[in-house]
């Protein structure tokens, strides 16, 4: 069974331009969690999509959003990028958006912001 | 403010013994708690998690504790093998799930041979 696929897996943007993940979720999994991680504030929610939906989202500003398709795969885009949006940018899908919390995580995709 | 705190940035153990690693939160709406574990150039993966209503869960090697008086979770690792060298995370969740999980920063754990 196919893990979490996100791409590209490096990437390196300059100030002021916009960038788009995207995240194919293990095969089944209808939801879609993505996270930011950078060494100062670790591990931090940005927002998870369900069936099309967000169910919610973290305290990040607008510049960053999302979306999921019908075949539940995802895609977060930052615009307007900031020197402080360089970080790992990791997916993660369950099969619900349950309580459970159990989450299955992608390798990540590592943007740096010049 | 951080609602779980992992106030060891990095642990050296013996390979053999017994690693225990500690999480703080301070959210008592946190009624889920699950530890992942992370290589380098991997993503998190899920190792063991608890309820609230319970105040131990085993699985194997890995063990977690919950004292929710005091807000606090371990979680220990019997006996520590070189493979275990990794960070680790704790996650809370509360009450729903809409929240997303909230992440402590992480404890790197390095399994000494």
């Amino acid at each position: 069974k196919a893990g979490v696929t996100q791409t590209p897996r490096y990437l390196i943007k300059t100030r002021g331009q916009q960038v788009t993940l995207s995240c194919s979720p293990i095969s089944g999994h209808r939801s879609v969690s993505w996270y930011q991680q950078t060494p100062g504030q670790g591990l931090q929610f940005l927002f998870e999509y369900f069936s099309e939906t967000q169910r919610n989202k973290g305290n990040f500003p607008g510049r960053f959003s999302g979306r999921q398709f019908s075949n539940s795969r995802s895609e977060m885009n930052v615009s307007t990028l900031e020197l402080g949006d360089s970080a790992l940018y990791l997916c993660a899908s369950s099969w619900t958006s349950g309580r459970t919390g159990e989450l299955f995580f992608g390798e990540g995709s590592r943007l740096t912001v010049l | 403010d951080q609602q779980v705190k992992q106030n060891s940035p990095s642990l050296s153990v013996q390979e053999g013994r017994i690693s225990i690693l500690n999480c703080d939160y301070t959210n008592s709406m946190f009624d889920y708690f699950l530890w992942y574990k992370k290589y380098p150039a991997e993503g998190p993966t899920f190792l063991i998690s608890i309820s609230s209503i319970k105040d131990k869960n085993e699985d194997g090697r890995f063990t977690v504790f919950l004292n929710k008086s005091a807000k606090h979770l371990s979680l220990h690792i019997v006996p520590s093998q070189p493979g275990d060298s990794a960070v680790y995370f704790c996650a809370a969740r509360s009450g729903g799930g809409a929240d997303g999980l909230t992440f402590g920063k992480g404890t790197h754990l390095i399994i000494q041979p």
